[in-house]
């Protein structure tokens, strides 16, 4: 199946700095999905994504299919921002598959 | 519109035993995918339904089973526990199959 690799795999930062999280998978996709697990397991949607670019608030996300990756950006980060980040592409059309995370702290 | 949600929240069983989870997508949402969560193997694909129907199945063993009913709630069951079945449970639902999937609270189930 499809192989997802998310970089960095811990983040530290101060409150209001910028971000960049890093999804690689190793087959073109045709869905793909950015989720945020907050402390308390509840995972997220933030935006679902096969391509091109889109902005909510804060964050922004880019999925560039035809080299296999996604980034998501998160601007002015806040306290509540902290938890961990997932990317799910779709497995050949099959189901969606979780990289392992990025885990973000943010510092107060 | 009310969100997906998942009961029990928190389960304890025993090994050996057999559990049953259920999840009540969101209203109108005709797929439900179920996910294991573990500190070692990540969120890992269990199965999709639609329809009442299974459309995909991930690498778990037989002991892990489901179902769809015709208002689209779905459960799980797990048969025979492990201990290596404590885990978060999640569900999702979307409109369409791999459609922008919504999550579930999950229910934490420990085996001892």
């Amino acid at each position: 199946g499809i192989q997802v690799e998310q970089s960095p795999p811990d983040l530290i930062l101060q409150e209001g700095a910028n971000s960049t999280l890093r999804c690689n998978f190793s087959d073109s996709v045709n869905n793909l999905q950015w989720f945020h697990q907050n402390p308390w397991g509840q995972l997220i949607n933030l935006f679902y994504i096969p391509s091109g670019t889109k902005q909510n608030g804060r964050l922004s996300a880019t999925t560039v299919a035809t080299e296999r990756y996604s980034l998501l950006y998160i601007s002015s980060s806040q306290t509540t921002d902290s938890g961990v980040y997932f990317c799910a592409p779709d497995n050949y059309g099959q189901n969606f598959v979780f990289g392992p995370g990025t885990r973000l702290s943010v510092l107060p | 519109k009310a969100g997906v949600t998942q009961t029990p929240r928190y389960l304890i069983k025993t090994r050996g035993q057999q559990v049953t989870l259920s999840c009540s997508p969101i209203s109108g949402h005709r797929s439900v995918s179920w996910y294991q969560q573990t500190p070692g193997q990540g969120l890992q694909f269990l199965f999709e339904y639609f329809s009442e129907t299974q459309r995909n199945k991930g690498n778990f063993p037989g002991r892990f089973s489901g179902r769809q009913f015709s208002n689209s709630r779905s459960e799980m069951n797990v048969s025979t526990l492990e201990l290596g079945d404590s885990a978060l449970y999640l569900c999702a639902s979307s409109l369409l199959l791999l459609g922008e999937q919504y999550f579930g609270p999950g229910t934490r189930l420990t085996v001892t």
